[in-house]
């Protein structure tokens, strides 16, 4: 398999269920990404990986919880979220070489519904 | 504050060219990226802008002026399944890509 992976493709959850995102990438990348993307919004960076290390973490409610246990995975656990969280989440990857960040690639997302 | 801006949606005719054009305003710039976005599906890499000029790659070329922060992708002999979303993203001065809101293109027979 190649590219980079999302599981589930689709995801209804309940307001005070736990559930998790996987995305896997088997390009060999060291940087690894998730976004969110909401109709008609530009796509919203909510963490970034490098080296296995978060390296950004932009203002994302503490609900979402990111763990990045090798440079292959990267997984975004969910509690208590709220309707405003319906969205399409968005892993990608790419590799960063002395700061500098190659183009993305990105899995086919997880449509998330919160109900 | 960074801002990207292109235009919400087109419509162009199967055969046709269209242009989508996105202008920026960002603290630094390390490239500009376009890409494309089928709905219900991934993003993908069309093309990289980081010098001035244009970049052909097929029947889609990218073009850059970083004096004017306006960038535009060139679609040629349109075809039906070139319908998508097109991303406009810039990298900022640390890297960060900040995106558009991306332009919905439709094509009619």
């Amino acid at each position: 398999e190649t590219g980079v992976t999302q599981t589930p493709r689709h995801l209804v959850m309940g307001m005070t269920n736990k559930k998790s995102l996987k995305c896997e990438q088997h390009l060999g990348h060291n940087a690894m990404y998730w976004y969110k993307q909401s109709a008609k919004k530009p796509l919203e960076l909510m963490f970034v990986y490098s080296l296995e290390e978060r390296v950004e973490n932009n203002s994302v409610p503490s609900r979402f919880s990111p763990e990045c246990p090798n440079s292959s995975h990267l997984f975004l656990h969910l509690h208590t979220l709220q309707p405003e969280d319906s969205a399409l989440y968005l892993c990608a990857s790419s590799q960063e070489r002395g700061g500098v960040y190659t183009e993305a690639f990105f899995g086919q997302g997880t449509r998330l519904t919160v109900v | 504050g960074q801002n990207i801006d292109q235009p919400t949606e087109m419509t162009a005719t199967e055969g046709a060219i269209v242009q989508i054009n996105c202008t920026y305003q960002t603290s630094g710039f390390n490239g500009l990226f376009w890409y494309q976005q089928h709905a219900g599906e991934a993003p993908t890499f069309l093309s990289y802008n980081v010098l001035d000029g244009l970049e052909e790659k097929g029947r889609f070329s990218s073009f850059l002026s970083r004096s004017k922060g306006y960038s535009y992708l060139l679609l040629k002999e349109l075809q039906m399944k070139d319908s998508a979303s097109y991303l406009c993203a810039v990298q900022d001065s640390n890297y960060q890509l900040i995106w558009g809101a991306g332009t919905k293109l439709i094509i009619k027979p």
